[in-house]
């Protein structure tokens, strides 16, 4: 069973309609930031990523928006689906070259039918 | 094309006893690092490897030991178990180091 992600905020969001999950990243000189998908019993899949030097990035479904002036990315998912229920972490690379990956705690995505 | 395996997928250990958990990757990727997964907190890096025979260690480190004899295989060893040791751990690997391929996990319960 799940036992990762007990105690995570949760984001309940009907089928159909946009998600936005959050993510505050610690550390100034990080220049790099990816999302990760992880669903029950597995491990963490990769979404999207993002360099310092842009604003915002589009996949398929899926958008990040970088402010670096407040240190906040977030995730954006169109046209939420039941197979988008899952843990959301947002990971950043701290200081630029170590390959140090710090990871958010997630944010859980409840997709309601 | 297997991606990033990981053995064993559960395994339950009594405190004092040692166990190694292997990781192989067969994308030819030159990162490989071991993660560990607590409720309500991110993955945390205990040890990485930036290529065959170099090791470095991460966020929380104490407790485990790590060799990466093979490019393909990374492992982590726990020489005596802890119960602060239970957790779930994630292998992953990287081609350049920045987007990561993650295994299943290993579930590991120390009594």
């Amino acid at each position: 069973g799940e036992s990762v992600g007990l105690h995570l905020p949760t984001l309940s969001v009907q089928e159909g309609d946009n998600s936005i999950i959050n993510c505050a990243y610690s550390n100034s000189a990080s220049d790099y930031f990816i999302w990760y998908k992880q669903e029950s019993g597995k491990g963490p899949q990769f979404i999207i990523d993002i360099r310092s030097n842009m604003d915002k990035r589009q996949g398929q479904r899926v958008t990040v928006l970088l402010n670096k002036t407040v240190k906040h990315l977030s995730l954006q998912i169109a046209a939420t689906q039941p197979g988008d229920s899952a843990v959301y972490f947002c990971a950043e690379n701290g200081t630029s070259g170590t390959y140090k990956y710090i990871f958010g705690t997630g944010t859980r995505l409840k997709v309601l039918a | 094309n297997a991606g990033v395996t990981q053995t064993p997928k559960f395994r339950v250990l009594k405190t004092g006893q040692s166990m190694t958990l292997l990781c192989a990757q067969d994308m030819n990727h030159e990162y490989m690092y071991w993660y560990r997964q607590d409720p309500g907190m991110g993955l945390r890096l205990i040890h990485y490897s930036v290529g065959e025979g170099t090791t470095a260690k991460g966020e929380v480190p104490d407790g485990y030991n790590v060799s990466r004899l093979k490019k393909q295989n990374f492992l982590l060893g726990l020489e005596s178990a802890a119960p602060s040791q239970t957790s779930v751990y994630f292998c992953a690997s990287s081609y350049d180091g920045q987007r990561q391929y993650f295994g299943p996990g290993t579930r590991l319960t120390v009594t």
